[in-house]
């Protein structure tokens, strides 16, 4: 069964950097699109970045651009969100979720459980 | 830039009632280009609906999605008590890719 599961998360200073892992199996890896989605304490769903199958495109939320950078390693079957800059606003449960497949989906359909990022001094 | 914006911010109903919730889009889009998740506490989202009507594997006919243009609308048949949850509207913009997630309605067990 398809598994999406995070890591990396932490307590982090203001300005710091943070590694997110999600590992993935159960599922072709390399054929679909995976994103970050990150929700703040009590808050809504923020889309944070998108990674297409290939890796070819990257696409990014406005509150993270040129901070935040997705990148995946396929021969690992593992997706990253390097966090640089990082600002107590970025503080969140972060979950990687993939692309449903098909065309013309434009949604995701599994998700990972989370992984929390608390940028505090 | 294109915003969604979820009503009623808390909707109070009772298990067999029926419950609508709406998603307006500040602009047209697609109908392609929607979705809706249920969450519950503690838990990531589920995918329920996506191209604005089409249900996702497993997702129970209690389930409906409907509308087009700026107006769309999820529609729970008759509540059953696990469908009391966080519902939220997601809309993807092209040129470049973007998703956007409406600020969810509540359903609540009135």
């Amino acid at each position: 069964q398809v598994q999406l599961v995070e890591s990396g998360g932490g307590v982090v200073q203001p300005g710091r950097s943070l590694r997110l892992s999600c590992a993935a199996s159960g599922f072709t890896f390399s054929n679909y699109g995976m994103h970050w989605v990150r929700q703040a304490p009590g808050k809504g769903l923020e889309w944070v970045a998108l990674i297409w199958y290939d890796g070819s495109n990257k696409y990014y939320g406005d509150s993270v651009k040129g901070r935040f950078t997705i990148y995946r390693d396929t021969s690992k079957n593992t997706l990253f969100l390097q966090m640089n800059s990082l600002r107590a606003e970025d503080t969140a449960v972060y979950y990687c979720a993939r692309e449903c497949s098909g065309g013309g989906c434009y949604a995701t359909d599994y998700w990972g459980q989370g992984t929390q990022v608390t940028v505090s001094s | 830039e294109i915003v969604v914006t979820q009503s009623p911010g808390t909707l109070s109903l009772s298990p067999g009632e029926r419950a609508t919730l709406s998603c307006r889009a500040s602009q047209s889009i697609s109908s392609g280009y929607l979705a809706w998740y249920q969450q519950k506490p503690g838990q990531p989202p589920r995918l329920l609906i996506y191209g604005a009507s089409r249900r996702a594997t497993g997702i129970p006919d209690r389930f409906s999605g409907s509308g087009s243009g700026t107006d769309f609308t999820l529609t729970i048949s008759r509540l059953e008590p696990e469908d009391f949850a966080v519902y939220y509207c997601q809309q993807y913009g092209s040129s470049p890719p973007k998703y956007t997630f409406g600020q969810g309605t509540k359903l609540e067990i009135k």
